[in-house]
């Protein structure tokens, strides 16, 4: 089955510890982003990827790091977690970047205390 | 820079009722516009899209044109089902534009009452 996946699917943690969050996908995609969705603000990105070794930042990348040793793998990592970086974080995966449909993993929810 | 801008919610309605929502948006180039539904709990699905001016997407009964003079792409159904209640989202991206991702709206939070 063509999917993403993310772990954790929930994480509580403390302002300052370091954490990642995993994102797989399995349809060879060349195109991997990350984004964030807040209430009344709908989803901004954070990070893309355009293939292994390519990524930059999107809309809002402070306070994040990504890396894409992998095709398939696309972490997003967070060195000191603050409270404004709770969120709901997807991540999501297309053919390649512009104009293509994106697939979308079921969503990681972050608290930081 | 693009933009996209939909009604917010919440929009509440009766079961079988007719439902619109409207997205508007400006873009440099020419994008593709898409509608995403995210039910409660899940991630993002596609629901349609568009990849050049007066295009019609459809699914699930749903149907949106792509309307370059007015830069739109509304939502449409003629009869809605509370199955329907979800969040949705439009979205644009533009082919060959950089390496944006999709620009979306906030999304607009349907609400479909028995």
């Amino acid at each position: 089955e063509a999917q993403v996946t993310q772990n954790p699917r929930y994480l509580i943690t403390v302002t300052g510890k370091k954490l990642t969050v995993t994102c797989s996908q399995n349809m060879n995609h060349e195109y991997m982003s990350w984004y964030r969705q807040d209430p009344g603000l709908g989803l901004r990105q954070i990070y893309y990827s355009m293939n292994v070794e390519v990524t930059d930042k999107g809309d809002v990348p402070e306070g994040y790091k990504v890396s894409r040793k992998e095709k398939r793998n696309f972490p997003l990592i967070l060195e000191s977690p603050s409270p404004n970086q709770t969120s709901l974080y997807f991540c999501a995966s297309s053919f390649r970047e512009g104009g293509y449909e994106q697939y979308f993993g079921p969503g990681t929810r972050l608290t930081v205390t | 820079g693009n933009s996209v801008t939909q009604m917010e919610g919440p929009v509440t309605l009766s079961e079988e009722a007719f439902l619109t929502i409207n997205c508007t948006y400006t873009a440099t180039g020419y994008p593709s516009l898409f509608w995403y539904v995210q039910y409660p709990g899940e991630g993002l699905q596609l629901l349609l899209k568009a990849t050049k001016a007066d295009d019609k997407g459809s699914n699930k009964g749903f149907e949106a044109t792509y309307r370059k003079e007015t830069t739109s792409f509304h939502l449409e159904k003629g009869s809605v089902q509370v199955s329907d209640s979800a969040v949705y989202f439009c979205a644009l991206s533009v082919p060959g534009g950089g390496a944006d991702g999709l620009t979306f709206g906030k999304g607009t939070h349907l609400i479909i009452q028995p």
